[in-house]
């Protein structure tokens, strides 16, 4: 059990353009999604936490603006990045924690974004 | 907020010696304590992880020790092999609405 999805896998955008990531749980109900940015090479930052029905918490340094969140259901989550920029290119990971599933995070597979 | 560090950022080992890697984390309120294996490319794998009321837990050849007066926590692989290369990363949380805060992995290398 605890299968979280995400569409596309990998996405190749114009500059300028909005692409939008989404992040289902699949056989659980995600009271909390966690969005990270993994560039090359480097850890997993954490973009933002969302709660269902509720705004998006953004970390520092993250334009929320530029990085929409919306958490509709308890089962899906989309990170919509808009006006895209070639320094946007990163592997995007969602992951998700369910009510009465303990402290485990179950992550997505990922997206990798590369805008030209 | 949390903050995690670890060392080191690459380690080489023989294949069949053990390997060990070390985190540390600030904030007193963290509890749990996963380590992720993560290929290139690929989601995070959760390969082991520890709740702060025990000191060890072991799995196999993996072995993960806490100890929350000094704020550390190790990963340890015992007999090592060639599929264990990969890059790990160890994280802390104090769970509910708080999310997995990671340390900047350790790109292990066993050779054959």
């Amino acid at each position: 059990g605890a299968v979280v999805s995400q569409h596309p896998s990998w996405v190749i955008c114009k500059s300028g353009t909005s692409v939008k990531i989404e992040c289902r749980s699949l056989d659980f109900q995600a009271t909390t999604m966690f969005w990270y940015r993994q560039f090359p090479k480097q850890s997993l930052m954490l973009m933002a936490t969302s709660n269902e029905g509720s705004k998006a918490t953004y970390e520092q340094g993250v334009e929320k603006d530029k990085f929409l969140i919306n958490h509709a259901s308890l089962t899906l989550s989309t990170l919509t990045v808009t006006s895209a920029h070639p320094e946007d290119s990163s592997f995007y990971i969602c992951s998700a924690r369910g009510s009465g599933r303990g402290y485990e995070q179950f992550f997505g597979p990922g997206t990798r974004l590369t805008v030209l | 907020g949390e903050n995690v560090e670890q060392h080191p950022s690459t380690l080489s080992v023989q294949e069949g010696d053990s390997a060990v890697i070390k985190c540390t984390y600030s904030d007193s309120a963290s509890n749990y304590f996963p380590w992720y294996k993560q290929e290139l490319g690929k989601r995070p794998q959760l390969i082991i992880d520890i709740r702060s009321n025990v000191g060890e837990k072991k799995d196999q050849r993996i072995a993960v020790t806490l100890n929350k007066t000094a704020k550390h926590f190790s990963l340890h692989i015992t007999e090592t092999q060639p599929e264990d290369s990969a890059v790990y990363f160890c994280a802390a949380s104090s769970g509910g609405n708080t999310p997995l805060v990671f340390g900047k992995g350790t790109r292990l290398s066993v050779i054959a």
